[in-house]
């Protein structure tokens, strides 16, 4: 089966840096997604990869590695409004985008 | 209209009713998408469309039907409610099915007593 594994929830300080890390078992890659949703709201867009290494936009960061079905989304710089869920989605053989359950980002003052 | 709209935001239906969930975007976009959000799991696909005229079944199609009559509207239905399908609907649509971010409209909540 396909599966995407990503940490339930994680906490960090105002300022300081998170690690979001995601695993993936697909049948077939056509690229991983990032994506950040609210509570109560919509997911949007945050990052793109579909070669390995790092893509860097502003705080944000994604890196990705193929060969070990590995990504991770780097936060810098920690803001409140940056409390939301993270969400890994990998797109398969199919085109069709698998989700992870996503991560829970709490972010203290 | 900016974006994707989806209509109702939010709705109580009872058991064996027929509901049709709307959603239309104005990006012209080829590519659209019907997911559900229920706690504890990912976003799992319900249907999707690659470009008008043509629907597909993702991972949970079981009691939803779709159409894509033109390239802004694609109405999710439910023909015959169950409790099961209470959650949360996201509609979404990007430029093309394959290499491009997927923009999501602002979800139905849909309870099914």
């Amino acid at each position: 089966g396909q599966n995407i594994d990503q940490p339930t929830e994680m906490t960090a300080t105002e300022g300081a840096i998170v690690q979001i890390n995601c695993t993936y078992q697909t049948s077939g890659f056509n690229g991983l997604f990032w994506y950040q949703q609210h509570a109560g709201e919509a997911p949007t867009f945050l990052s793109y990869n579909v070669l390995d290494g790092l893509e860097e936009k502003g705080r944000f960061s994604s890196f990705l590695s193929r060969s070990k079905g590995y990504s991770y989304l780097l936060l810098k710089e920690l803001q409140m409004k940056d409390s939301a869920s993270y969400l890994c989605a990998v797109m398969d053989s199919n085109y069709q985008l698998i989700w992870g359950a996503g991560t829970k980002l709490i972010i203290k003052p | 209209i900016a974006g994707i709209t989806q209509a109702p935001t939010s709705q109580i239906l009872a058991a064996g009713r027929r509901m049709t969930l709307r959603c239309t975007q104005d990006m012209r976009h080829n590519a659209m998408y019907w997911y559900r959000q229920d706690l504890g799991l990912g976003l799992r696909l319900i249907h999707y469309s690659n470009t008008a005229g043509t629907t597909g079944k993702g991972e949970v199609p079981d009691g939803y039907s779709v159409s894509r009559a033109n390239t802004d509207d694609f109405p999710l239905t439910l023909a015959s409610a169950v409790p099961s399908q209470t959650s949360v609907y996201f509609c979404a649509s990007s430029e093309e099915a394959v290499g491009h971010e997927q923009y999501f409209g602002p979800g139905t909540r849909l309870t099914v007593t």
